[in-house]
């Protein structure tokens, strides 16, 4: 299994651009979120789906930030326009459908940096 | 309210030695299940133990172990025997069952492992 792969790795972009961040699933996982980490305010729930609907999207910070699942296996995350108040770690997780008492840990991708400048 | 709260920003341990990192958490559900994360520089997310809410005795895994007191509502990570590879960021989380697939993580805390 490749894990959760998420691209680019590294994004160097300037004020004003369009960012699209690309996440793949692990196959048969139902759940996908989309988190920031930053050295301010740590690790952000931006938001989740189940079977590929957005279930909480609370923590999309502004009208700026945009989450799609158009399929099972992927998923984007489109900032327009970007600022430099955006640049942080961008992680893609990944878990199967929540069974009593199992495990069901979430899965991480490598995390996409990304830098406005 | 916090829904995880680890107190500490920092911790240092001597090689070889036992370190506690801490970890509270706040529910109204019964059914929850608590996870450890490591983070190293590199920056990925590994798992590292869980315990479910129901679990009677305290989950192991290795040189990792989970000292879960449920009245008090914490889950505090025990590594036993440091090794200069287990200095990274560690993150407590919850899942909830009745918010079925959320997490909720914790601000983490900065192991540094001294040899």
């Amino acid at each position: 299994d490749a894990g959760v792969i998420q691209s680019p790795r590294h994004e160097v972009t300037e004020m004003g651009q369009e960012v699209t961040l690309r996440c793949k699933p692990i196959s048969g996982h139902n759940s996908l979120f989309w988190y920031r980490q930053t050295m301010m305010r740590g690790l952000e729930l931006l938001i989740y789906f189940n079977n590929n609907v957005p279930i909480d999207d609370s923590g999309m910070p502004e009208d700026r930030f945009s989450a799609k699942m158009p399929n099972a296996s992927f998923s984007t995350l489109k900032i327009q326009p970007s600022e430099p108040r955006d640049s942080a770690v961008y992680f893609c997780a990944s878990r199967q459908k929540s069974t009593s008492g199992g495990i069901n840990e979430q899965f991480f991708g490598p995390g996409t940096r990304l830098t406005v400048l | 309210a916090q829904k995880i709260t680890q107190t500490q920003p920092g911790m240092f341990v001597q090689e070889k030695e036992a370190v506690t990192l801490d970890c509270t958490y706040d529910t109204s559900d019964q059914s929850y299940g608590l996870f450890w994360y490591k983070q190293p520089s590199s920056g990925e997310m590994i798992f590292l133990i869980y315990q479910g809410s129901y679990d009677e005795q305290n989950a192991t895994e290795g040189r990792y172990s989970l000292n879960f007191q449920k009245a008090r509502k914490s889950a505090n990570l025990v590594i036993s025997a440091s090794q200069l590879g287990d200095s990274a960021m560690y993150f407590c989380a919850m899942r909830e069952a009745n918010t079925g697939n959320q997490f909720y993580f914790g601000t983490g805390t900065s192991l540094t492992v001294i040899p």
